[in-house]
């Protein structure tokens, strides 16, 4: 049975620090991993999605990678803004299966 | 494209009642995900329907079920309500297995 673990549970870093979060799951044979952001009482917005061939993505100010290998991904925030102060779920999914979340990492960025 | 809309986004209920919870996916994804969020359980799947069949179930009693129609509208239904079904109830539409689009979710408060 797949399981997602995402550490630190919470962070709070000063406005404009670089910073990572990472997730980490348990079986390898995995389709794709994606990134999500969700706001307080919100749904979820897809930040980066990591196809299984793929190692890193990139958007903006965001850099997600994948290792297979060591079931973990990475999400990397440059130059963090208060505006990102948020909650980061990743979640993996397996072909013909659904998707599985971490917990998430509640952000707060303080200005 | 228009995104994915759930209808209500408020919903009050006693228990023992039952309640549908309706989803628009985006205009040409077929695929129609479910998910339920509580602080306690994070995030957990509900079901996934494609073309009008269910493809994949996760591990919820009965009393959750769903369909979908040939316009690949979902609604999800919950009968004989319980305090612990009170929850953000997500759904996501994608198109073959790639990127997933949340809506805004329903909140279900059960008294």
């Amino acid at each position: 049975k797949q399981e997602v673990t995402q550490i630190p549970a919470a962070l709070s870093v000063p406005e404009g620090e670089n910073l990572v979060l990472n997730c980490s799951f348990t079986d390898s044979a995995i389709y794709n991993l994606q990134w999500f952001r969700q706001d307080p009482g919100k749904g979820l917005t897809s930040l980066l999605l990591i196809q299984s061939s793929q190692r890193e993505q990139t958007s903006g100010r965001l850099n997600a990678s994948l290792d297979k290998s060591s079931g973990r991904s990475t999400l990397y925030i440059a130059a963090s803004q208060p505006g990102d102060s948020a909650t980061y779920l990743c979640a993996v999914i397996k072909g013909g299966q659904n998707f599985v979340f971490g917990p998430g990492t509640r952000l707060s960025v303080l200005p | 494209k228009a995104g994915v809309t759930q209808t209500p986004r408020y919903l009050i209920k006693t228990r023992g009642q039952q309640v549908t919870l309706s989803c628009s996916p985006i205009s040409g994804h077929r695929s129609v995900s479910w998910y339920q969020q509580t602080p306690g359980q994070g995030l957990q799947f509900l079901f996934e329907y494609f073309s009008e069949t269910q493809r994949n179930k996760g591990n919820f009693p009965g009393r959750f079920s769903g369909r979908q129609f040939s316009n690949s509208r979902s609604e999800m239904n919950v009968s004989t309500l319980e305090l612990g079904d009170s929850a953000l109830y997500l759904c996501a539409s994608s198109d073959l297995g790639d990127t997933q689009y949340f809506g805004p979710g329903t909140r279900l408060t059960v008294l």
